[in-house]
């Protein structure tokens, strides 16, 4: 069974489309985030929620939004998307770090979205 | 804030030669350390991690990580490489809060 699974795995879109990017993990995790991975393979944070609240939002433009229906879930929408957003987009899980216990993360495939 | 540097962009090494990752972080209070592989066309998957203890920390697939306070580092270590290790490697540092920061990556090539 996949831990941290992401749909789709592939989206080509044109500029200006809104699109969104689903994540569901089955792991039991109380947090969830997305990361965004550029060409060069950089890897930035972007949000993070626990139990369905954001408790991280790093300066992404509000054209994006995540949506946590429940833990076990973290979507991810694009408005007005433009050619810079083409990117890998990973979604990943962790229990709530404890003191002392650090949080290690469990990633999704990742999705990677081509805007034309 | 915290900060990680990963000083080598790419590293060639023969299959069967040991291995080296260099990991520098800056964090203001005991660091929690991870560093993670993301083969082509995958997400990442941890490897190891350091949280307190024992400094140095063994991990899957033969690998082990020193973490080294006075000098700030966290470098992974082979002693053989094999050709399916190459891949993208990635250092990251936590806070209690829950954010982690991830290094630029090091490419590893592994020539035959």
């Amino acid at each position: 069974d996949t831990a941290v699974s992401q749909t789709p795995k592939y989206l080509v879109t044109q500029m200006g489309n809104d699109k969104s990017i689903k994540c569901e993990q089955n792991l039991g995790h109380d947090t969830m985030y997305w990361y965004k991975q550029d060409s060069k393979k950089f890897l930035k944070i972007m949000f993070s929620y626990n139990n369905k609240e954001l408790i991280i939002n790093e300066t992404v433009p509000n054209r994006f939004s995540p949506k946590s229906p429940d833990k076990a879930h973290l979507n991810l929408h694009i408005n007005s998307l433009e050619l810079g957003d083409s990117a890998v987009y990973f979604c990943a899980s962790s229990q709530v770090p404890l003191a002392g216990a650090g949080n290690e993360q469990f990633f999704g495939p990742g999705t990677r979205l081509t805007v034309l | 804030a915290q900060s990680v540097t990963q000083p080598d962009i790419h590293i060639t090494v023969s299959e069967g030669a040991s291995l080296e990752l260099r990991c520098n972080y800056s964090y203001g209070a005991t660091p929690y350390l991870f560093w993670y592989v993301q083969s082509p066309g995958q997400g990442l998957q941890l490897l190891l991690k350091y949280f307190s203890g024992d400094t140095l920390v063994q991990g899957i697939k033969g690998f082990e990580a020193e973490f080294k306070r006075s000098q700030s580092s966290f470098n992974l270590r082979k002693p053989s490489v094999h050709w399916s290790d190459a891949a993208e490697y990635f250092c990251a540092v936590a806070s209690n809060a829950g954010k982690s920061t991830f290094g630029d990556g090091t490419t590893l090539t592994v020539k035959p």
